[in-house]
């Protein structure tokens, strides 16, 4: 298997609501990410995970809550949304931190709608 | 933080000609700088880096160059053909404190080849 996958590929929630999206690799690398993504715009840095541990938190407000259980899968989870956090959620990964591993690979993403 | 300037926004070009997407950065110490396409709908594809120990690198019609004195970048795509079309964007990295660092985006270059 040589890519990222993201389910679900398109969720539509209420501001009440909690949703998860889920993001799973199984080419062994042990840095994954979260980006945002408005339309027009280039992706944003959410979250970083290393070797399982959140290494990196963009002033994310906490609506948004990262969890990676184990090292292939980096789940976000989502509750009382705002209509402004409509956009594409994108996971990435990457080998490793190290200078030789850096290339991140993008899943397709999530289109989130928040009604 | 790491803050990426791209240009131009827009780039029209006649298939078969050259196009030339140019970026700045402003961390000196970034080691790494990708770029991606991503077609609309779909997710970003990386399809060239280079490493800060480098000054060029070719793919095929695809080359980087960097410049670390001047704190610049650029991608070149020769003989373009229309599938080139879609939004390129660059990136940089900035040093790892240890842990996996994300990536910071340009704005993007909306990049149409006419027939």
């Amino acid at each position: 298997d040589t890519e990222v996958t993201q389910t679900p590929k398109h969720l539509v929630m209420g501001m009440t609501n909690k949703k998860s999206l889920k993001c799973e690799q199984h080419m062994g690398h042990r840095a994954m990410y979260w980006y945002k993504q408005k339309a027009k715009k280039p992706p944003e840095l959410m979250f970083v995970y290393s070797y399982e541990k959140l290494s990196i938190n963009e002033s994310v407000p906490s609506r948004f809550s990262p969890e990676c259980p184990n090292s292939s899968l980096l789940n976000l989870h989502l509750h009382a949304l705002q209509p402004e956090d409509s956009a594409l959620y994108l996971c990435a990964s990457s080998l490793t931190p190290r200078v030789s591993s850096y290339e991140q690979y993008f899943g397709p993403g999530t289109r989130l709608t928040v009604t | 933080g790491e803050n990426v300037e791209q240009h131009p926004s827009t780039l029209s070009v006649q298939e078969g000609d050259s196009a030339v997407i140019k970026c700045t950065y402003s961390d000196s110490a970034s080691n790494y700088f990708p770029w991606y396409k991503q077609e609309l709908g779909k997710r970003p594809q990386l399809i060239i880096d280079i490493r800060s120990n480098v000054g060029e690198k070719k793919d095929q019609r695809i080359a980087v160059t960097l410049n670390k004195t001047a704190k610049h970048f650029s991608l070149h795509i020769t003989e373009t053909q229309p599938e080139d079309s879609a939004v390129y964007f660059c990136a940089a990295r900035p040093p790892s404190g240890g842990g996996a660092d994300g990536l910071t985006f340009g704005k993007g270059t909306h990049l149409i080849i006419q027939p």
